[in-house]
């Protein structure tokens, strides 16, 4: 089963950040926070993950808090392609990955 | 540089036939994980293989069973196929996780299976 909780759909306005937030309050200590989009039924892409610390890469940002119970991921200045189904996973079983039903993001313009 | 790479794009099959699909790994890794997505669903892990051996399972039937070859290419069979086996497949390699690390998985195209 799905260890993370997110809610279903979330509306941002082009240009605007957008910041999609995930519960996870039983992660454990060596599980890693995993955030991956899927546009249109492709492959999920691969964003951003993170362990304590907060990450930043070219895509987003993730800021995990201080208990590591929940998570934000940012995405700076979101744009229409970023509509998308965006999964955040916990994992620590050699990438057995439990998908949840994710947030449906939708940036209009 | 080739990502993941699966074939076919899509397949039609009848009921109790059996299909096999196929998946290349993203140079580099030599893992390679299997899920299926349904319509309007999340994937489901179906299984990982590594160094050509089953690692992990998902609950999934033994209908389906799978092949990872020397070449870290793999192979997912389904037998007996049923209507619910209709979905989209996805596979996703990455380089073998060690105790302690992490590695992101990347996710081929999929191949969309329907079953009538």
């Amino acid at each position: 089963d799905a260890k993370t909780t997110q809610p279903p759909s979330m509306d941002c306005a082009e240009g605007r950040a957008a910041n999609l937030p995930c519960n996870h309050s039983t992660i454990s200590g060596n599980e890693y926070v995993y955030w991956y989009r899927q546009i249109h039924s492709q492959g999920p892409q691969y964003i951003i993950h993170g362990l304590k610390n907060n990450e930043t890469n070219e895509m987003a940002s993730l800021i995990i808090t201080e208990d590591r119970k929940s998570s934000t991921l940012i995405l700076p200045h979101a744009t229409l392609r970023d509509t998308a189904v965006y999964y955040c996973i916990v994992d620590y079983n050699f990438n057995k990955f439990y998908f949840g039903s994710g947030t449906k993001l939708n940036v209009k313009p | 540089d080739a990502g993941v790479t699966q074939s076919p794009t899509h397949l039609i099959k009848t009921r109790g036939q059996q299909v096999t699909l196929r998946c290349s790994p993203k140079s580099g890794h030599d893992t390679v994980s299997w899920y299926q997505q349904a319509l309007g669903q999340g994937p489901q892990f179906i299984f990982q293989y590594y160094e050509e051996e089953e690692r992990q399972r998902g609950n999934f039937p033994d209908r389906f069973s799978g092949h990872q070859f020397p070449n870290y290419s793999s192979e997912l069979n389904v037998n007996a196929l049923l209507l619910g086996d209709s979905a989209l497949y996805l596979c996703a390699s990455s380089s073998h996780p060690a105790w302690g690390s992490s590695y992101e998985q990347y996710f081929g195209p999929g191949t969309r299976l329907t079953v009538t």
